[in-house]
């Protein structure tokens, strides 16, 4: 079973826009990761939040953590045709064995 | 550094048939997963090792799948008989706890039954 479920299911936008992602869990979690996925290939890490931190960026890239409420959100900033793509957490337990991928959302960028 | 390598990247065969996929972890990763994802899904586990050892095979349909990681390196998963609703993409992953169990992919194995 999936642990995290990812809000919206699909987004579509205009190049140069912000895009944002949310993903809730039901668990503790020791860390949360997002993943991208391009049509017909496998899964590509973007960027790993511990459950001590509340923020992270990584170039365009800004995730927000809260554990209390237990979710997280996904920032893309200035958006681009190549960002087209779905985009899923997923989160690992304290010890490291139980990881699990949301549903995803598919972001549609338009040029 | 090669990344994970699966193969074959497609596999078309008929219902009851078996069919086995392969997978070459990124060198040094100890942990080894096999997933499965439908199509506007997200990957679901069937099994995961440490080493050698299959450390969580709960979602492994046992009666028809099977697995093995001999030596800890490569890993083979198969299906036997196979059904219609096996039809998916299966994508191996491998990671290290050295970086928070960040799991690299293969491109998958895009299995068409029919």
């Amino acid at each position: 079973s999936q642990q995290g479920e990812e809000d919206p299911q699909a987004l579509s936008i205009q190049e140069g826009e912000n895009a944002t992602m949310n993903c809730s869990y039901k668990t503790s979690i020791n860390n949360l990761q997002w993943y991208r996925q391009n049509s017909g290939r496998g899964l590509v890490h973007l960027i790993l939040i511990r459950s001590n931190e509340r923020e992270k960026h990584s170039g365009r890239l800004r995730v927000t953590l809260d554990t209390s409420k237990k979710s997280s959100s996904l920032l893309i900033t200035a958006s681009r045709a190549a960002d087209t793509a779905s985009y899923f957490c997923a989160t690992v337990s304290f010890t490291g064995n139980q990881f699990y991928f949301g549903t995803g959302t598919s972001l549609t960028v338009i040029p | 550094e090669a990344g994970v390598v699966q193969s074959p990247r497609y596999k078309i065969i008929e219902k009851k048939q078996p069919v086995a996929f392969w997978c070459n972890p990124i060198s040094g990763h100890n942990t080894l997963y096999w997933y499965l994802q439908n199509l506007g899904q997200g990957p679901e586990l069937l099994i995961r090792y440490e080493n050698e050892e299959a450390v969580d095979d709960s979602q492994l349909p046992k009666d028809r799948f099977s697995a093995e990681r001999l030596k800890g390196v490569d890993s083979t998963l198969k299906i036997q008989p196979a059904e219609l609703g096996d039809s998916a993409v299966y994508l191996c992953a491998s990671s290290s706890f050295l970086d928070g169990h960040t799991q690299y992919f293969g491109p998958g194995t895009r299995l068409t039954v029919l």
